[in-house]
C-alpha cells in the first residue's frame, strides 16, 4: 500500500520569507503526484501535478512553484511569502495509471504572519 | 463551468437515514471518479472510487456512476454520526493525464 510522508504538520513563516515543502512516497513507482492548498471552509484547489521527474504542470499562476528531483519526491517552494499563501496544504500521490486512486499526506497547515 | 460540481449543502439527516450526495463533472472524457471524506483539520481520506457505469457498494456506501449524464452519487445508508464530515467528490479529466481535480465539497451532519 501507498504512503505519503508530508513534513511538517504546521508552519509559521513571516512576510517575504521563502518557503519548502516535502513530500515523499513508498510504496509504488512512478506515482503521480499533487500539491493542493485548502483555504479555511473551501475546497481544494489543484497547484501542481506531475506525471514523472521533471515533468510539473502548473495550475494556479502565483508565487510558488514545484520541483520533482526523484521519483518519489515532490517539492513545493516559494522565494516570498505573501499573507494570502495561508492555508492547509496537502500533498498528493498514486499510481500511474488510468485507474489510479490518490492518498494524501498529513498535511502542513502554513500561517504566513 | 465549474469542473466538478456538487450539491452544495450543507446535508443534514438523522442518524439511520439515507444521506444523498451528488456531483456532475464537465469533462466527458473522464474515466475515474472518487469519493473522499474529510474530517475538520484533517487530509482527505478516500472512500469510494469507481470507474464503470452503475452502481458499486462498500459496506454502507454506494457509487453511482452515469457518464451519460456526466454523474457520480454516493448514497450512505444507515447514516451514523461518525459519517458527519465534509465529503468531496473528485474526477481524473480524461482530457488531461493524471490531473485530479475536486468539487468544492458537501458538508454532512448527521444527527443523533
Amino acid at each position: 500500500s501507498q504512503t505519503i510522508h508530508q513534513w511538517p504538520a504546521t508552519l509559521v513563516q513571516p512576510v517575504g520569507s521563502p518557503l519548502s515543502l516535502e513530500c515523499t512516497v513508498e510504496g509504488t513507482s512512478n506515482p503521480n503526484l499533487y500539491w493542493y492548498r485548502q483555504a479555511a471552509g473551501r475546497g481544494l484547489q489543484l497547484l501542481f501535478y506531475s506525471v514523472g521527474i521533471g515533468q510539473i504542470s502548473s495550475e494556479v499562476p502565483q508565487n510558488l512553484s514545484a520541483s520533482r528531483p526523484q521519483d518519489r519526491q515532490f517539492i513545493l517552494s516559494s522565494k516570498k511569502l505573501l499573507l494570502s499563501d495561508s492555508g492547509f496544504y496537502l500533498c498528493a500521490g498514486g499510481r500511474a495509471l488510468l485507474r489510479t486512486e490518490a492518498f494524501f499526506g498529513q498535511g502542513t497547515r502554513l500561517t504566513v504572519v | 463551468q465549474k469542473e466538478v460540481e456538487q450539491n452544495s449543502g450543507p446535508l443534514s439527516v438523522p442518524e439511520g437515514a439515507i444521506a444523498s450526495l451528488n456531483c456532475t463533472y464537465s469533462d466527458r472524457g473522464s474515466q475515474s471518479f472518487f469519493w473522499y471524506r474529510q474530517y475538520s483539520g484533517k487530509s482527505p481520506e478516500l472512500i469510494m472510487s469507481i470507474y464503470s457505469n452503475g452502481d458499486k457498494e462498500d459496506g454502507r456506501f454506494t457509487a453511482q456512476l452515469n457518464k451519460a449524464s456526466q454523474y457520480v452519487s454516493l448514497l450512505i445508508r444507515d447514516s451514523q454520526p461518525s459519517d458527519s464530515a465534509t465529503y468531496l467528490c473528485a474526477v481524473i479529466q480524461g482530457s488531461t493525464l493524471g490531473r485530479l481535480y475536486f468539487g468544492r465539497g458537501t458538508q454532512l451532519t448527521v444527527w443523533p
